[in-house]
């Protein structure tokens, strides 16, 4: 089974805290993603990375960065924690497209509640 | 990525089948339908994807319609543990995949 991990199930920061999510996942995926989820937003795509040391940015990128130094993990930065990033944090991994109809399914992790007070 | 248009929530008895429409009208020809589902506290799931036939798995089917605007999927006995969001994305990269807010579904005894 693939599995996709996250470093914690919940989390509580201070304002201007400098915050690092952990992500792992073990089935050798070359792409891996952050997004979060808020109420009446659904999910929205932060950061994708489809190789190591690659990145691209997602929908809404302001406020983070990230890292991706070996396959199997994908770091989400806050360099500076505010208020309005409280919000639940998501990350899955897939195997690269192929070129044609295949298509690799992302697998997702529990999610990381981040509550920045 | 074309963009979704799916109800905010449906109720489905037990047993029954559960149809969820999704809008998808500004499709292009090399894009796909995939949908995933939320159970609560947990990460989407992926359930099926199609582009132009219709696709059964153990989970579902998708039924898309022939102009491609459309689609349906379909639950055919719905159970309690089938209660979650499900979202419904249309798309060519397959790397990339945009959700929106999805339906949420309600399964009763």
């Amino acid at each position: 089974d693939v599995k996709v991990t996250q470093s914690s199930r919940y989390l509580v920061k201070r304002t201007g805290e400098k915050v690092f999510l952990e992500c792992v996942q073990d089935m050798d995926h070359e792409n891996m993603f952050w997004y979060r989820q808020d109420p009446g937003l659904g999910l929205r795509l932060i950061y994708f990375s489809y190789d190591v040391k690659m990145k691209e940015k997602g929908d809404i990128p302001e406020g983070y960065s990230v890292s991706r130094e070996k396959k199997e993990r994908f770091s989400l930065i806050l360099e500076s924690a505010s208020t309005n990033q409280t919000s639940m944090y998501l990350c899955a991994s897939s195997l690269r497209s192929v070129t044609g109809s295949l298509y690799n399914e992302q697998f997702f992790g529990p999610g990381t509640r981040l509550t920045v007070l | 990525d074309a963009k979704t248009t799916q109800p905010p929530s449906m109720d489905c008895a037990e047993g029954r089948a559960a149809n969820l429409p999704c809008n998808h009208s500004t499709i292009s020809g090399n894009e796909y339908v995939y949908w995933y589902r939320q159970i609560h506290s947990q990460g989407p799931q992926y359930i099926i994807h199609g582009l132009k036939n219709n696709e059964t798995n153990e989970m579902a089917s998708l039924i898309i319609t022939e102009d491609r605007k459309s689609s349906t999927l379909i639950l055919p006995h719905a159970t309690l543990r089938d209660t979650a969001v499900y979202y419904c994305i249309a798309g060519y990269n397959t790397d990339k995949l945009i959700f929106g807010t999805g339906t949420r579904l309600q399964v009763f005894p």
